[in-house]
């Protein structure tokens, strides 16, 4: 399968800061990866996907101006997290979209709003 | 509707046989996956299983999928203490021209030694 890195692994940030992480596809050119979010003890909550080369698409109720995604080339994309407040602190996971309809994740990037 | 469920806990000892059950809504889903969690960790995807099989064996794997009850279990046979971890169940959903996984609530498993 795919390989997936996410930078930074943990992020600790002030109240109304911005936060970029990233998602690399190692080895494999992904034209869609997937955005995800991960309370403590819950499910993965699917927030968009991102395509290469065109604007991601944001499942209903995510702020598309909150969480800024790019993805500008078929090995990265970024998600920023704009004015961040403590509500936003969570796991967010990528994925890199694979055949047939796989998934492959990154190991997950830890952000602790104070 | 979408939704997928899972019992929240397993507990097995070392060398026994663990069974993780899963039921899903959608009877359009093209694949049904499983993946696997650790702590702090990112998602493994340990197997997956197209929706017109009824049965994948990956050595200590086995998946095995009735689609008339929508129902989805994953076998670890001679369970290992490194087996303990979260283990989620997926269906994909197509929507135009992609689709989505939607995700069961995790099922933890805890192996005893």
């Amino acid at each position: 399968g795919a390989v997936v890195s996410q930078h930074p692994s943990w992020v600790i940030c002030k109240s109304g800061t911005s936060v970029k992480i990233e998602c690399r596809s190692l080895d494999f050119q992904a034209t869609t990866m997937f955005w995800y979010r991960q309370f403590p003890k819950q499910s993965l909550m699917l927030m968009a996907t991102s395509n290469e080369g065109s604007k991601a698409t944001y499942e209903q109720g995510v702020e598309k101006d909150k969480f800024l995604i790019n993805h500008a080339s078929l090995t990265l994309s970024t998600l920023t997290v704009t004015s961040a407040h403590p509500e936003d602190s969570s796991f967010y996971i990528c994925s890199v979209d694979s055949v047939p309809d796989t998934q492959y994740f990154g190991p997950g990037t830890r952000l602790t709003v104070l | 509707g979408e939704d997928v469920e899972q019992s929240l806990f397993l507990s097995v000892r070392e060398g026994d046989s663990s069974v993780i059950n899963c039921t899903y809504t959608d009877s359009s889903s093209t694949y049904l996956y499983w993946y696997k969690q650790e702590p702090g960790a990112g998602l493994q995807l340990l197997t997956y299983i197209f929706s017109n099989m009824d049965m994948k064996q990956d050595q200590r794997l086995t998946v095995l999928l009735n689609k008339k009850d929508k129902h989805l279990s994953l076998r670890i046979a001679d369970t290992q203490t490194g087996d303990s971890a979260i283990y989620f169940c997926a269906e994909s959903i197509r929507k135009d021209s992609s689709y989505k996984l939607i995700f069961g609530s995790g099922t933890r498993l805890l192996v005893r030694p």
